[in-house]
């Protein structure tokens, strides 16, 4: 399995500013993501983190909105920026790691936030 | 497009009875099946996967078969009990999503005491 980390666990936030949230992985992964959970809703991906290089970003997310950094391969940062109450959501670091040719996508804690 | 269709919750039961949560899928390729739990308050926790046709996985009691003939993996346990309310993920990966995993829309069980 991998222990992932994310910091904070949850915050309330004002409308306008900014969170980064940070996510440490144990040990070292290529692969590393960032996924939104709307109240009563499944998971949506946001970006894949590249270690080096800009994020991938999914349709519908932009990077002026959801800034990523992947300094090294066990951390990386979100940070949701000029946020509104339509923000208001958890926040999911995961990483996929891989056991002889089998690939497992395992998930932090999530960060919940709440945007007044 | 790949996909994943779980049938739509809110599921109540009472304790020690049977469960079963449907799970379809539709996928180019070989895809990779999880089931993946959220409990109250908690961030998301692989429960048990399946990798290829007919394995099954299995964890806590819970048991899910890869049924390729059936496009399906429904996740079952004999005798459900309070600690087991959560919201229940079907997922899956293919090569072709590039390790990206597609989630079912979530089912929440409610077991009364």
């Amino acid at each position: 399995s991998a222990v992932i980390s994310q910091k904070p666990s949850r915050d309330i936030c004002q409308r306008g500013t900014s969170l980064t949230i940070q996510c440490q992985v144990d040990s070292q992964v290529t692969m590393m993501f960032w996924y939104r959970q709307q109240p009563g809703q499944s998971l949506t991906l946001i970006a894949t983190a590249n270690q080096g290089s800009e994020a991938t970003y999914e349709s519908g997310f932009v990077i002026d909105k959801f800034p990523i950094s992947r300094p090294n391969l066990t951390f990386s940062t979100l940070t949701v920026s000029n946020m509104s109450p339509e923000d208001s959501s958890i926040y999911l670091c995961s990483v996929i790691r891989t056991s002889g040719n089998q690939e497992t996508q395992y998930f932090g804690p999530g960060t919940r936030l709440l945007v007044l | 497009g790949d996909s994943v269709t779980q049938m739509e919750g809110p599921v109540t039961l009472s304790e020690e009875a049977f469960l079963t949560i449907n799970c379809t899928y539709t996928a180019t390729g070989y895809p990779s099946l999880f089931w993946y739990v959220q409990y109250p308050g908690e961030g998301l926790q692989l429960l048990l996967k399946a990798t290829k046709a007919d394995d099954k996985g299995s964890n806590k009691g819970f048991e899910a078969t890869y049924r390729k003939e059936t496009t399906s993996f429904h996740l079952e346990k004999g005798s459900v009990q309070v600690s087991d309310s959560a919201v229940y993920f079907c997922a899956l990966t293919t090569y072709s999503s590039a390790s990206k995993i597609i989630f079912g829309s979530g089912t929440r069980l409610s077991i009364r005491p």
